[in-house]
């Protein structure tokens, strides 16, 4: 069955780039959209940015100007980008896929990976 | 932004019993185009990232118990636990997926009375 898994650096300097990379295990990543959620410590889910398998995306507006997400769907990736980190940027990152439904609009988050923990700290 | 609001935000329900989630979103989440409703309840065990109960407010996602009911329309909506057994004990969440950005509530934790 389809697995995803975060990686990347688990701690991250303010002012820095946190980065993260999602790998997609089990099947294709075409005819999905590809998605990254955050839940920093004891709070709830923040939608972070959608990525298509074509490579087109959406970001949550209050994190637009920090953000970039991208697809490799040659090697089952996608990735995520957020520039100039603070400690609110401290959270668990998941990576999820997304389906369409049969009229071609979003539908829910049906997988998702088990998170990583970023802490943003000197 | 639609900000989707839950309550409560906690409850204990013995087992056996019936818990029920409310969840109420700042606009309407029904696409007349299709008459569906475009907001998926999530359950979160501890340690766990989050698992998809439903979609479209009641279709309820493949290996869900049929305790579980999802419910509502437009700007209301519920999820209802019958017989609760104690691996329910979790956060569940709403989410709207009508509009970017998309929207979660703010959780609502279910414990055992």
């Amino acid at each position: 069955q389809v697995q995803l898994q975060e990686s990347g650096p688990g701690l991250v300097k303010p002012s820095d780039t946190l980065s993260l990379a999602c790998t997609v295990s089990g099947g294709s990543m075409s005819g999905y959209y590809w998605v990254w959620i955050r839940q920093p410590p004891r709070e709830g889910l923040e939608w972070i940015a959608n990525v298509h398998y074509s490579g087109d995306t959406d970001y949550n507006p209050s994190l637009k100007s920090r953000l970039s997400v991208s697809v490799d769907t040659s090697k089952n990736q996608f990735f995520l980008n957020l520039s100039s980190v603070t400690a609110a940027d401290t959270a668990v990152y998941y990576c999820a896929r997304g389906f369409f439904d049969s009229t071609g609009f979003h539908n829910a988050f049906e997988i998702w990976g088990h998170g990583t923990m970023v802490i943003a700290s000197s | 932004d639609i900000v989707m609001t839950q309550s409560p935000d906690s409850l204990a329900v013995s087992l056996g019993e019936r818990a029920t989630i409310t969840c109420r979103s700042s606009q309407s989440l029904l696409y007349n185009s299709n008459t569906k409703n475009y907001l998926a309840w999530y359950q979160q065990k501890p340690r766990q990232p989050p698992k998809l109960l439903f979609y479209w407010a009641s279709t309820r996602e493949s290996g869900v118990p049929d305790r579980f009911t999802g419910s509502g329309s437009e700007t209301d909506f519920t999820l209802t636990i019958s017989n609760l057994q104690a691996e329910d004990v979790a956060m569940y969440y709403c989410q709207q997926y009508s509009k970017i950005p998309y929207t979660f509530g703010q959780g609502t934790k279910l414990e055992i009375k």
